[in-house]
């Protein structure tokens, strides 16, 4: 079993829908927890970061966490075109031995 | 300033050169990484370095050799890769420990084994 487990997908949306990405992790030691956005060719772009269970938001960006479940997911409001992009969650214990999902590919059509 | 800057954008060469990759980070940061991310897969963890020391190594082989010459300054040095090792090689820093610790990523030198 992997500690991070993602849904690859891909996943396509139309402009406006609410994406809904989830990770679930097996790793208790996990205490630290972000999202990543990557453009095809480009470096990870840290969208959230939390390391409490509950709920967080940034604009159109809600980042949910329930430790007891050992899942995690984004939300993308009113998701437009230039949200396509794969989407990294990232997790980490009290080191700096940060693991990744697999990834989610996202496109958003017009 | 949040940006971690990575030299060169790419790189080509053989099995038999010398090469380097560079990055700098100017936020201060203590803790910086590097990353191997093959097509359409998550980045994979291959050094940390804390506090210019090597706290990380994730098992990787001796012809890839990190350096730290100072906070802002990490290395990596590649001698007899083979194509395989072809990959984007991402850097990332980070405050050290603790809360607010989350990594910065540069654009990643997109290397190429011939």
């Amino acid at each position: 079993q992997k500690e991070v487990e993602q849904d690859p997908g891909p996943l396509s949306v139309p402009e406006g829908a609410i994406v809904s990405l989830n990770c679930t992790y097996s790793n208790s030691a996990f205490q630290y927890f972000m999202w990543y956005r990557q453009y095809s060719r480009k470096g990870p772009e840290l969208l959230m970061y939390t390391y409490s269970s509950g709920n967080k938001e940034d604009g159109r960006f809600t980042a949910q966490v329930d430790k007891s479940s050992k899942y995690i997911s984004l939300f993308i409001r009113d998701s437009q075109p230039s949200d396509s992009a794969t989407y990294l969650c990232a997790m980490r214990g009290i080191y700096n031995d940060m693991r990744f999902g697999a990834g989610t590919r996202l496109t958003v059509k017009p | 300033d949040t940006e971690v800057t990575q030299t060169p954008k790419h790189l080509v060469m053989g099995m038999t050169n010398k090469k380097s990759l560079k990055c700098e980070q100017h936020m201060g940061h203590r803790a910086m990484y590097w990353y191997k991310q093959k097509a359409k897969k998550p980045p994979e963890l291959m050094f940390v370095y804390s506090y210019e020391k090597l706290s990380i190594n994730e098992s990787v082989p001796s012809r890839f050799s990190p350096e730290c010459p100072n906070s802002s300054l990490l290395n990596l040095h590649l001698h007899a890769l083979q194509p395989e090792d072809s990959a984007l090689y991402l850097c990332a820093s980070s405050w050290t420990s603790g809360k607010g610790n989350e990594q910065f990523f540069g654009p990643g030198t997109r290397l190429t084994v011939l």
